[in-house]
């Protein structure tokens, strides 16, 4: 079945200092693909999102690329903030199954020190 | 505002006892959806619900029930046959119909003793 691969955490990184975050997924059919992210004791919200291959999702300087080569949707920031300490979740659709769950990654933490 | 409501943000029960977990959506979205939370294990689908009065299990339905009789509401109930059942739980929506992207609510964390 689909899933999704996200790189072990925790991350930790100096403030300034470029993120990436690796996503990998399996699927069969052409999902689209999301990145969420969690705040300590807060509900996910959504970050960015590409819906076909080669699209870019962008948001609060986070970007992700969709790539269908190598199945990889991995997130980038280039300068991190401490307020950008959260754990990050991939996730995938079911292609043309609207109104189901999405698949998510099992989250990485992200760590940011001043 | 638009968004979803989960009620209460905290919950103790006692083993043995039943307890349902309130959530609440303004969006006029048609699917809503319910996760379960574990430390280092993502998110997890209990259970979900395209349109009114429909439902299906999801990957860890057991010990769960839900019912969805309004559009706006999908509630969701932990009975005493859930055998680990503390955990932090996610109620989400979507539009549906052909839209993928889903929005959550704060979580309502729910400890049993």
């Amino acid at each position: 079945g689909d899933s999704v691969t996200q790189m072990e955490g925790p991350v930790t990184l100096s403030e300034e200092a470029f993120l990436t975050i690796n996503c990998t997924y399996t699927a069969t059919g052409y999902p689209s693909l999301f990145w969420y992210v969690q705040y300590p004791g807060e509900g996910l919200q959504l970050l960015l999102k590409a819906t076909k291959a080669d699209d870019k999702g962008s948001n609060k300087g986070f970007e992700a690329t969709y790539r269908k080569e190598t199945t990889s949707f991995h997130l980038e920031k280039g300068s991190v903030q401490v307020s950008d300490s959260a754990v990050y979740f991939c996730a995938l659709s079911d292609w043309g199954q609207a109104g189901t769950a999405l698949i998510f990654g099992k989250g990485t933490t992200l760590s940011v020190s001043s | 505002d638009g968004g979803i409501t989960q009620s209460p943000k905290y919950l103790f029960r006692k083993e043995g006892q039943n307890v349902t977990l309130s959530c609440e959506q303004n969006l006029n979205h048609d699917a809503m959806y319910w996760y379960r939370q574990d430390p280092g294990q993502g998110l997890r689908l209990i259970y979900y619900s395209q349109i009114v009065n429909d439902f299906q299990k999801g990957d860890i339905a057991e010990g769960y029930s839900v019912s969805r009789e309004k559009k706006e509401s999908f509630p969701l109930t932990v009975t005493s046959a859930q055998k680990n059942p503390t955990a932090f739980y996610l109620c989400a929506s979507s539009k549906g119909q052909g839209s993928y992207e889903q929005y959550f609510g704060p979580g309502t964390r729910l400890t049993v003793t």
